[in-house]
């Protein structure tokens, strides 16, 4: 079973729009991480936070988390047609071991 | 430099035969994953390798999924007598140690597996 719940299931936008996904999960996390898939390069490591960290920015991203509400976003600015991709909201359970527990995705189409 | 690789990419399969899968991690990497991703979902954990130990397999769906590292550096996941149900496609992943969880997992390409 899947933990994180991503929202919305896919995002249309044009380029140049900022694009915003939310996460929720279920059980205490040590620390969440996004990653990216497309066809082209396949699943590519975006950024982790730890469950310590309440906002990280990377490059044009920025991911926050709320440790209370169990839920963190990813926001994507100026988006470009390169963005395309599905985004997966990626939680380490402090349980887990090293067993990553990812969500269903957000599928993210940039028009150019 | 090179990343994780997988072989065959793509691997048509009679229902009942059996399929093995390969994966090259990044050299020098201790930690080994191999994860299930079904069409329109997210990849889900099968099994864990540190160097040559199998850690964790509590994600493989039956005991038709066997994986192996025997030496530590390629791992091989092999499924006996397929179902159609296993049609999904295969990623490996790889990263540096693994002992807390902290670290990026890199991912190879996949293997496609369709299962007729």
């Amino acid at each position: 079973s899947q933990q994180g719940e991503e929202d919305p299931q896919a995002l249309s936008i044009q380029e140049g729009e900022n694009a915003t996904m939310n996460c929720s999960y279920k059980t205490s996390i040590n620390n969440l991480q996004w990653y990216r898939q497309n066809s082209g390069r396949g699943l590519v490591h975006l950024i982790l936070i730890r469950s310590n960290e309440r906002e990280k920015h990377s490059g044009r991203l920025r991911v926050t988390l709320d440790t209370s509400k169990k839920s963190s976003s990813l926001l994507i600015t100026a988006s470009r047609a390169a963005d395309t991709a599905s985004y997966f909201c990626v939680t380490l359970p402090k349980a887990a071991g090293n067993k990553l527990t990812f969500g269903g995705g957000t599928r993210v189409l940039v028009k150019p | 430099g090179a990343g994780v690789s997988q072989s065959p990419r793509y691997k048509v399969a009679k229902r009942g035969q059996d399929v093995a899968l390969r994966c090259d991690p990044i050299s020098g990497h201790v930690s080994l994953f191999w994860y299930q991703q079904a069409l329109g979902q997210g990849p889900e954990f099968l099994t864990y390798f540190q160097n040559e130990a199998q850690l964790d397999k509590s994600g493989l769906p039956s005991d038709r999924f066997f994986a192996e590292r025997p030496e530590g550096s390629v791992s091989t996941l092999k499924i006996q007598r397929t179902q159609q149900e296993d049609s999904a496609v295969y990623l490996c992943a790889s990263s540096l140690m693994g002992m807390t969880g902290q670290e990026t997992q890199y991912f190879g390409p996949g293997t496609r597996l369709l299962v007729l």
